[in-house]
């Protein structure tokens, strides 16, 4: 079967940094997405990593290593509007978006 | 301001009742979609449409059905709710099924009693 994983829920501090992981098992991969959705709100792009490799792109970088099916979502200077849940989604051999539960974060002062 | 219009943004609605949610985009995207997300599960594909005049079903298609008579809308029907089918329910659209980049409406937040 198909099977994403992501940690339920993770705790910070304003101003840190902090890591989401990421693992995936699949048929097939074209793109691996993070979506950051805050409560009661739809999910919003945040990033896509097709290649092996860190994107950048602002306070957020995503990394992707395709061999060990795993990706992280890296959040620099944490704001207390980051208090969000992040979907890690791959797509598939058919390009439908197999989704994760997504990580709750919750930025503390 | 272009985007994914849901209605309505929640509902109560009896165990066996009809009922319609609607989608509308205004981005003239050609692949639309159908999500359930419901607490500790990542959000399941319901239905889907690559184009308008076809429909394709996703991982949990029992007990829903979908048209796509046109670009815009993708209506989204309980023909006879149960209340298993209690979700918040996500329309969103891409320009084709291969791109990155989904966007979704703001959701319907449905109970079934």
């Amino acid at each position: 079967g198909q099977n994403i994983d992501q940690p339920t829920e993770m705790t910070a501090t304003e101003g840190a940094i902090v890591q989401i992981n990421c693992t995936y098992q699949t048929s097939g991969f074209n793109g691996l997405f993070w979506y950051q959705q805050h409560a009661g709100e739809a999910p919003t792009f945040l990033s896509y990593n097709v290649l092996d490799g860190l994107e950048e792109k602002g306070r957020f970088s995503s990394f992707l290593s395709r061999s060990k099916g795993y990706s992280y979502l890296l959040l620099k200077e944490l704001q207390m509007k980051d208090s969000a849940s992040y979907l890690c989604a791959v797509k598939d051999s058919n390009y439908q978006l197999i989704w994760g539960a997504g990580t709750k974060l919750i930025i503390k002062p | 301001i272009a985007g994914i219009t849901q209605a309505p943004t929640s509902q109560i609605l009896a165990a066996g009742r009809r009922m319609t949610l609607r989608c509308t985009q205004d981005m003239r995207h050609n692949a639309m979609y159908w999500y359930r997300q419901d607490l500790g599960l990542g959000l399941r594909l319901i239905h889907y449409s690559n184009t308008a005049g076809t429909t394709g079903k996703g991982e949990v298609p029992d007990g829903y059905s979908v048209s796509r008579a046109n670009t815009d809308d993708f209506p989204l029907t309980l023909a006879s709710a149960v209340p298993s089918q209690t979700s918040v329910y996500f329309c969103a659209s891409s320009d084709s099924p291969d791109s990155y980049g989904y966007t979704f409406g703001s959701g319907t937040r449905l109970t079934v009693v």
